[in-house]
């Protein structure tokens, strides 16, 4: 149980594009989705965080009209990079967390390429 | 704000070694603490959760300790295999957030 998915697991794009990566619960319902960015060899920063239904909440140096989130059930999360620049290049990786737990589950992680 | 070391970065040893790794923080007000494993370009795999009022978790070869006062975890693995080699990454839950350590890479060699 306790499954995250999310699609693509790789993503190659021209600069200026948009990507779109969504994140699915598959076993359980997640009121709480996290969404992280990993450099290579840094550890996995906190972008934001969406609670179902309402906007999500941005770290600290996080565009949030870069960074599209939208958190339209209780098991789907999208992520939308909009303009992408080389500089976006990352792995990204969500996270959800059933009800009124303390235990986060994280989904396999998209690589963007950014051209 | 919660900061989380990890040493060493990176670790190499030869197959059938116990080692230990090491997690630090700064502040001690947290829910748990968390090891993952993460494998070259994939996603985390989460290894054991020690809660606040717990001192250890055990799960096979796999032995993790948290001393809360002092701001440490370990994580012990027994009879080390190449399987083993990977990222291993520690992480402590705040009042609302996880914040993650930079990992120790390790490499077991046959």
């Amino acid at each position: 149980g306790a499954v995250v998915s999310q699609h693509p697991s790789r993503v190659i794009c021209k600069s200026g594009t948009s990507v779109k990566i969504e994140c699915r619960s598959l076993d359980f319902q997640a009121t709480t989705m996290f969404w992280y960015r990993q450099f290579p060899k840094q550890s996995l920063m906190l972008m934001a965080t969406s609670n179902e239904g309402s906007k999500a909440t941005y770290e600290q140096g996080v565009e949030k009209d870069k960074f599209l989130i939208n958190h339209a059930s209780l098991t789907l999360s999208t992520l939308t990079v909009t303009s992408a620049h080389p500089e976006d290049s990352s792995f990204y990786i969500c996270s959800a967390r059933p009800g009124l737990t303390n235990e986060q589950f994280f989904g396999p992680g998209t690589r963007l390429t950014v051209l | 704000k919660q900061e989380v070391t990890q040493i060493p970065a990176a670790l190499s040893v030869p197959e059938g070694e116990n080692l230990v790794l090491n997690c630090s923080f700064t502040d001690s007000a947290i829910y748990n603490l968390q090891w993952f494993r993460q494998d070259p370009g994939k996603g985390l795999t989460s290894l054991l959760l020690i809660q606040s009022s717990q001192r250890e978790q055990t799960s096979g070869r796999l032995n993790a300790s948290l001393d809360k006062s002092s701001g440490r975890s370990t994580l012990y693995i027994a009879a080390s295999q190449p399987g083993d080699s990977a990222t291993y990454l520690c992480a402590v839950r705040g009042y609302s957030t996880l914040t993650f350590g930079k990992g120790t890479m390790l490499l077991v060699s046959p």
